[in-house]
């Protein structure tokens, strides 16, 4: 089933802007994890955040993570052209029993018009 | 490291025909795979999870018959799509965890984009 939402489910912003994606779950996880896709292509991992992280950078790439309200937020800063694509978080949920699966919300898409 | 192959990456087929859809493991052994399915600007939808040497599992209201997905070994999943039609029509991308490395434990396959026509 799934699990995460992201709002809004499609952003437009100029080249330089900031872009900011949110996303919110609902069962506890082990992680978060971001990832971007190009229009009908495979997914790329962006970042992960785990669950007792608040904050994590990567490059251009600003996550939170909120486990009381259960949601996350993906920042992209000084946006490029080349960031147009639709983001998806998945949570890892928290299993001990070893089973894994990555449950993923439905995307924002973001268009960076140059 | 950690790379999945997947192929094919595209595949137009007749309706009532099956295709299979292959996902390779390069350089590691995935004991697990994942099979998921996205239509056209939806998020990935989990179908099966498949476990080398044993059973797959199928999430809810995925048909066993149809999307039949065989592991027999550590380094390839297939997924075929049998009889298929239409409406089966999707990119269809696999997926490994890693349990090594840094980027959180999963890869993902290119996706394959199947048309029944």
């Amino acid at each position: 089933s799934q699990q995460g939402e992201e709002d809004p489910q499609a952003l437009s912003i100029q080249e330089g802007e900031n872009a900011t994606m949110n996303c919110s779950y609902k069962t506890s996880i082990n992680n978060l994890q971001w990832y971007r896709q190009n229009s009908g292509r495979g997914l790329v991992h962006l970042i992960l955040i785990r669950s007792n992280e608040r904050e994590k950078h990567s490059g251009r790439l600003r996550v939170t993570l909120d486990t009381s309200k259960k949601s996350s937020s993906l920042l992209i800063t000084a946006s490029r052209a080349a960031d147009t694509a639709s983001y998806f978080c998945a949570t890892d949920p928290y299993s001990g029993a070893g089973s894994y699966q990555l449950t993923f919300g439905k995307g924002t898409k973001l268009s960076v018009i140059p | 490291g950690a790379v999945v192959s997947q192929h094919p990456s595209w595949v137009i087929c007749k309706s009532g025909t099956s295709v299979k859809i292959e996902c390779r493991s390069l350089d590691f052994q995935a004991t697990t795979m994942f099979w998921y399915r996205q239509f056209p600007k939806q998020s990935l939808m989990l179908m099966a999870t498949s476990n080398e040497g044993s059973k797959a599992t199928y999430e809810q209201g995925v048909e066993k018959d149809k999307f039949l997905i065989n592991h027999a070994s550590l380094t390839l999943s297939t997924l075929t799509v049998t009889s298929a039609h239409p409406e089966d029509s999707s990119f269809y991308i696999c997926s490994a965890r890693v349990f090594q490395g840094r980027r959180g434990g999963y890869t993902f396959g290119s996706g394959t984009r199947l048309t029944v026509v």
